[in-house]
């Protein structure tokens, strides 16, 4: 059973460019999780979504950030014009329902913004 | 508001030596509560999880933690550390969200550094 899919898990861009981000969670999952992790600190809630629908995306940025999960295909997290501040390692993580189960987490994919 | 503290951020412990690592949680309800490791360049992994019942919660890796509801702490233990222990771990909480679904609250992280 593959776990939860990242890719790209290296990614550069130079301001102003858009970022995507890809997260395939494990087979059976409907529930994904997206976080944040700057250097040096935690893990830092972004958006929880189930297939189709967007549940809690209260840890998002009002602006530049989006995030999808459709019926087909991965899970996108978007940044649309990045800035340098936007460098930062961003994992993904699923489970089988949004309850008190175990969330498994991505290897992440580190953003760097030149 | 629900939150976790780890308060130390580095803990430096020689190799074979025990080891606990702190943490506190706030929160106004029943929670959950999980320890994670991450490794260099990696993703998260759980350690061990609390759910109900025992207090005392055995993970992988030789890892211990104990669920103390009076003072509202989930502390880390392994009695005897290896070198490959070296690495990052979180404590979390999972909170029951007036939507009906459980947002992990994740605390800063402590860096373990196991020295031979």
């Amino acid at each position: 059973n593959a776990g939860v899919m990242q890719n790209p898990r290296h990614l550069v861009r130079r301001r102003g460019q858009e970022a995507r981000l890809r997260c395939s969670p494990m087979k059976g999952h409907s529930h994904v999780y997206w976080y944040r992790q700057l250097p040096e600190e935690g893990l830092k809630f972004m958006v929880y979504l189930q297939k189709e629908n967007i549940i809690d995306e209260s840890g998002m940025p009002k602006e530049r950030f989006s995030a999808e999960f459709p019926k087909e295909g991965p899970s996108i997290l978007r940044i649309q014009q990045v800035v340098r501040g936007d460098s930062a390692a961003y994992f993904c993580a699923s489970s089988p329902s949004g309850g008190r189960d175990t969330q498994y987490f991505g290897p992440g994919t580190r953003l760097t913004v030149l | 508001a629900q939150s976790v503290t780890q308060l130390d951020s580095q803990v430096p412990v020689f190799e074979e030596a025990p080891v606990e690592l702190r943490c506190n949680y706030s929160s106004s309800v029943s929670v959950y509560l999980f320890w994670y490791v991450q490794y260099p360049n990696q993703g998260l992994q759980l350690l061990l999880k609390y759910l109900s019942g025992s207090t005392l919660v055995k993970g992988i890796n030789g890892f211990e933690a104990e669920f103390n509801k009076s003072q509202t702490s989930f502390h880390l233990r392994k009695p005897s550390v290896h070198i490959s222990d070296t690495a990052e771990y979180f404590c979390a909480v999972s909170v029951s969200m007036k939507t009906s679904y459980d947002k992990v609250i994740f605390g800063p992280g402590t860096s373990l550094s196991v020295i031979p």
